[in-house]
């Protein structure tokens, strides 16, 4: 069974610029978060979704947005990024909603 | 709020020796999920345990779930370096949320 991926492993952008990553469930999991670990640090809540719908968000601003798709793979969009946004960003999937949450790699970004 | 305190936040031993990582909060949880990660990669999820009291063992590793089931330990016995990592709890409240402690970044000296 293939893990959750996420693409691409390192982004670098500058200030001001948009992002896009990407992150893929394990097969049969319909729920998906996203999470945003500062170097060194615990994990932040950003998003969930679950059968296409964003069930809860973190304390983030609205330029933190995404979305899941019809395959339950999801987009997390950052606009106006800013040097703070740098950090890993970590995509996990659960096959329900009170399952454990299995974890891919994460996408490191970089603001310059 | 709910909150999920980790103690130490950071904690250095030599290896042979045992440590205990704790996870304290005053709320109750329906369950608690104990992570490792190491740098570069995602958490990976050691244990959940459910029921009050509750007591888990993985090889070196004893999980215990507070009877209140508001607080949890992780014992490591006779730590070795490939135990060294960020290890994180994570409490699942009322509404399904998982609540994340900070972690406890452990490192095991040869």
């Amino acid at each position: 069974e293939a893990g959750v991926t996420q693409s691409p492993t390192h982004l670098i952008k500058t200030r001001g610029q948009q992002a896009t990553l990407r992150c893929s469930p394990i097969s049969g999991h319909t729920s998906v978060y996203w999470y945003q670990q500062a170097l060194g640090l615990g994990l932040q809540f950003l998003l969930w979704y679950d059968e296409g719908e964003e069930r809860n968000r973190g304390n983030f601003p609205p330029r933190f947005s995404g979305r899941q798709f019809p395959n339950y793979s999801s987009e997390l969009n950052v606009n106006a990024l800013e040097l703070e946004d740098s950090a890993l960003y970590l995509c996990a999937s659960s096959r329900q909603l009170n399952q454990p949450q299995h974890f891919g790699d994460g996408t490191r970004l970089s603001i310059l | 709020t709910q909150l999920l305190e980790q103690s130490p936040q950071f904690l250095s031993i030599q290896e042979g020796e045992n440590l205990t990582v704790y996870c304290n909060s005053s709320s109750v949880f329906s369950s608690l999920q104990w992570y490792r990660q190491e740098p570069g990669e995602g958490p990976v999820l050691l244990v959940t345990v459910v029921t009050g009291g509750e007591v888990k063992k993985l090889k070196r590793l004893t999980f215990q779930f507070g009877d209140a089931r508001k607080d949890s330990s992780l014992h490591i016995t006779a730590a070795q370096p490939g135990d060294t990592g960020l290890y994180l709890c994570a409490g699942t409240d009322s509404n399904y949320q998982l609540i994340w402690g900070a972690g406890t970044k452990l490192i095991i000296k040869p």
